[in-house]
C-alpha cells in the first residue's frame, strides 16, 4: 500500500524558513517523480514543484522559484521542500504526491497534508 | 504557462442525474489531462489520467473525454458520495497547472 506522510508544517513569521518532509513507503521510491501541491484555506489546488526519480530534474511554479527548493533522499525514501523567504500568501496545506507512471506532474497518491501558516 | 479553465464553477444536481464538467486549456496539451475529486478536509483523489483512462478502483459511472484544448468529465448517474469538488490538471508541460475547481452540490 502506497503511503505518503508529510511533516514539518507550522507557524512561521514572514521572511522565515521551514522545511517540509514527506516519508514514502509501499512503492519503489526511485522509480517515480514526486510533487508538492498546496491549497490555501478555502481555495483551489496549486502545483508547487516536482522532482524526478533520480533527483536530477526539478521544476517550480513561478510563485516559488528562487525561494523554495525541492530535494529527495532516495536512501531514506523521503521528499523535502525547503521554503525560504516565506510570505503570507504561502499559507496553505502542503501535500506531497507521487507521480503517475513516468509522467511528471500528475499525482495518483497523495499524503494527508501539512499546514503551513505564515503570520506575524 | 498553460491556463486551465473549468466550467461551471458550481453545479447543483440531484442523485441519479447525469452531469458534465468542462475543462479548457489555453494551448494544446494533447491528452495529458487528469481529473481529481476532493472532499472537505481530505486530500484529492485521482480519478482519470490521460484524459479518458479510469484509475483502478474508480467507479465506471465516471468518464473523461477530449484532447487538445477541450476536455470533459462526465458522471453518468450521480451517487450521494459524488458530491465534492472536482479539479482538472494538465501535465503536458510545467508548470503543471490546475483548473480552479467545480463544486458539485446537492440540489
Amino acid at each position: 500500500e502506497v503511503q505518503l506522510l508529510e511533516s514539518g508544517g507550522g507557524l512561521v513569521q514572514p521572511g522565515g524558513s521551514l522545511r517540509l518532509s514527506c516519508a514514502a513507503s509501499g512503492f519503489t521510491f526511485t522509480n517515480y517523480a514526486l510533487n508538492w501541491v498546496r491549497q490555501a484555506p478555502g481555495k483551489g489546488l496549486d502545483w508547487v514543484s516536482v522532482i524526478s526519480g533520480s533527483g536530477g530534474i526539478t521544476y517550480y511554479a513561478d510563485s516559488v522559484k528562487g525561494r523554495f527548493t525541492i530535494s529527495r533522499d532516495n536512501s531514506k525514501s523521503t521528499l523535502y521542500l525547503q521554503m525560504d523567504s516565506l510570505r503570507a500568501e504561502d499559507t496553505a496545506v502542503y501535500y506531497c504526491a507521487k507521480a503517475y507512471g513516468s509522467r511528471m506532474g500528475s499525482a495518483d497518491y497523495w499524503g494527508q497534508g501539512t499546514l503551513v501558516t505564515v503570520s506575524s | 504557462d498553460t491556463q486551465m479553465t473549468q466550467s461551471p464553477s458550481t453545479l447543483s444536481a440531484s442523485v441519479g442525474d447525469r452531469v458534465t464538467i468542462t475543462c479548457r486549456a489555453s494551448q494544446s496539451i494533447s491528452s495529458w489531462l487528469a481529473w481529481y475529486q476532493q472532499k472537505p478536509g481530505k486530500a484529492p483523489k485521482f480519478l482519470i489520467y490521460k484524459a479518458s483512462s479510469l484509475e483502478s478502483g474508480v467507479p465506471s459511472r465516471f468518464s473523461g473525454s477530449g484532447s487538445g484544448t477541450e476536455f470533459t468529465l462526465t458522471i453518468s448517474s450521480l451517487q450521494p458520495d459524488d458530491f465534492a469538488t472536482y479539479y482538472c490538471q494538465q501535465y503536458n508541460i510545467h508548470p503543471y497547472t490546475f483548473g480552479q475547481g467545480t463544486k458539485l452540490e446537492i440540489k
